[in-house]
């Protein structure tokens, strides 16, 4: 089974700075879509990024990128110009290529702190 | 015009009793999911609809019940509730069938008491 790892539980940024988020999976998969979810206090859950395992560019959204390093199984997603509304839980997806593959498994999550 | 709608949005409830939760997806979406969020803020999934059809039903206490009378709609039915079954359930949403690196839409979760 896959498994999904970010390694640190809090991060913190100043506003305007840039961060990285860590994740790394477990997978004997080729083919697998990874995900970047964020959580604000409301709970909502927002979709940040998406990288598709076969495409060697990485992934931009805005302020939001990733460096996908399919070999090491690393997936980082890079905030640049750190807002205050970035503050948030952070989860790191994993979905396999399978066409059985639905599921979705998460990582347990970085809560990110941004200070004014 | 809400894509993935879950009701209610808080359920307090005593132990023993019995729950539903329900959700709707306006998206067209083939496929919708029950995740659970524990305290600790982790997400596991606990069942998965294809077209109607259960395709995951993790280890979940048979206390459990996953309906799906058509495939916009995913309830969730627990029996003789307990303290644990206190956390936050997500219903969501994707659709396969456009693209495998369809995501997830999260509907804003429901957050169950259990006292």
């Amino acid at each position: 089974a896959q498994t999904v790892t970010q390694s640190q539980p809090e991060m913190s940024v100043q506003e305007a700075e840039t961060v990285t988020l860590s994740c790394t999976y477990d997978t004997s998969e080729s083919d697998y879509y990874l995900f970047w979810y964020k959580q604000p206090p409301s709970r909502q859950m927002i979709l940040v990024i998406r990288q598709e395992a076969y495409k060697q560019q990485n992934a931009t959204e805005n302020r939001f990128s990733v460096n996908f390093q399919k070999a090491a199984k690393s997936f980082s997603l890079k905030i640049s110009d750190s807002q205050l509304g970035d503050a948030a839980m952070y989860f790191c997806a994993y979905r396999s290529g399978d066409n059985y593959g639905q599921n979705f498994v998460f990582g347990p999550g970085t809560r990110l702190s941004v200070l004014p | 015009d809400t894509a993935v709608s879950q009701t209610p949005k808080y359920l307090v409830t005593q132990m023993g009793n019995d729950k539903s939760i329900k959700c709707e997806q306006n998206l067209g979406h083939d496929t919708m999911y029950w995740y659970k969020q524990d305290s600790k803020k982790f997400l596991k999934i606990m069942f998965s609809y294809n077209n109607k059809e259960l395709i995951i039903n993790e280890t979940v206490p048979n206390r459990f019940s996953p309906k799906s009378p058509d495939k916009a709609h995913l309830n969730l039915h627990i029996n003789s509730l307990e303290l644990g079954d206190s956390a936050v359930y997500f219903c969501a949403s994707s659709h396969p069938s456009l693209g495998r690196n369809s995501p997830l839409h999260f509907g804003n979760g429901t957050r169950l008491t259990v006292t």
